[in-house]
């Protein structure tokens, strides 16, 4: 059974780094699919921010990407997400997610239970 | 960018119910649309992939039709546990998300 998990701070403060873990168990990341980044904020809904693949390919939202940096560390099952010059409009539930990117699917399948990041000094 | 829109914004339904949701892309998508259900506290569950295929364990009383920019979301009886948020989502060249129905008890 896949599952993923969000780790990271609860507070930010104004333009500094948001930096979040997914750790991911049931599967090895290097075997394939894609993983990404989604928000929910009660402004903007659902967003999605990032995706990575097991061979590294990443794709951002053209609206974060000046900002935006998705890892992967096959060593420790787990990828990564880095969001700079935050704001609080970057306040949000950001949950991370296995990508079924493939044109017969399309859509996130599996998805953590999600951490919520306050900006504020 | 892709925009969804998704009516009505507010469904109210009694148990036994049969609820259709639309969703509305500004530009075709194919069939590269999704429905989710999320309930308060929790991440969204995927129901629909592909505007017709329901997700492993999805009962068959959901089902998804459509294709270019017009795709509903039909629950033929609605059950208890089904009133929540429902979101469409599109894949083209990146993601994007509907606003939302609620689906509450009338």
């Amino acid at each position: 059974q896949v599952q993923l998990q969000e780790s990271g701070p609860g507070l930010v403060k104004p333009s500094e780094t948001l930096s979040l873990i997914c750790a991911v168990s049931g599967y090895p990341i290097s075997s394939g699919y894609y993983w990404g980044w989604i928000r929910q904020s009660p402004g903007k809904g659902l967003e999605w921010i990032a995706s990575i693949n097991h061979g590294g390919i990443t794709y951002y939202n053209p609206s974060l990407n000046s900002r935006l940096s998705i890892s992967m560390d096959t060593s420790e099952n787990q990828f990564s997400l880095k969001l700079t010059s935050v704001t609080a409009a970057d306040t949000a539930v950001y949950y991370c997610g296995r990508d079924r990117d493939d044109a017969s699917f399309a859509a996130f399948d599996i998805w953590g239970q999600g951490t919520m990041v306050t900006v504020s000094s | 960018e892709i925009v969804l829109t998704q009516s009505p914004a507010t469904l109210s339904l009694s148990p036994g119910e049969r609820a259709t949701l639309s969703c509305r892309a500004s530009q075709s998508v194919g069939s590269s649309l999704a429905w989710y259900q999320q309930k308060p506290g929790q991440a969204p569950r995927l129901l629909i992939y592909h505007a017709s295929n329901r997700a492993t364990g999805i009962p068959a009383r959901f089902s998804g039709s459509g294709s270019g920019t017009d795709f509903t979301l039909t629950i033929s009886s609605i059950e208890p546990e089904d009133f929540a948020v429902y979101y469409c989502q599109q894949r083209s060249n990146w993601y994007t998300f509907g606003q939302g129905t609620k689906v509450e008890i009338k």
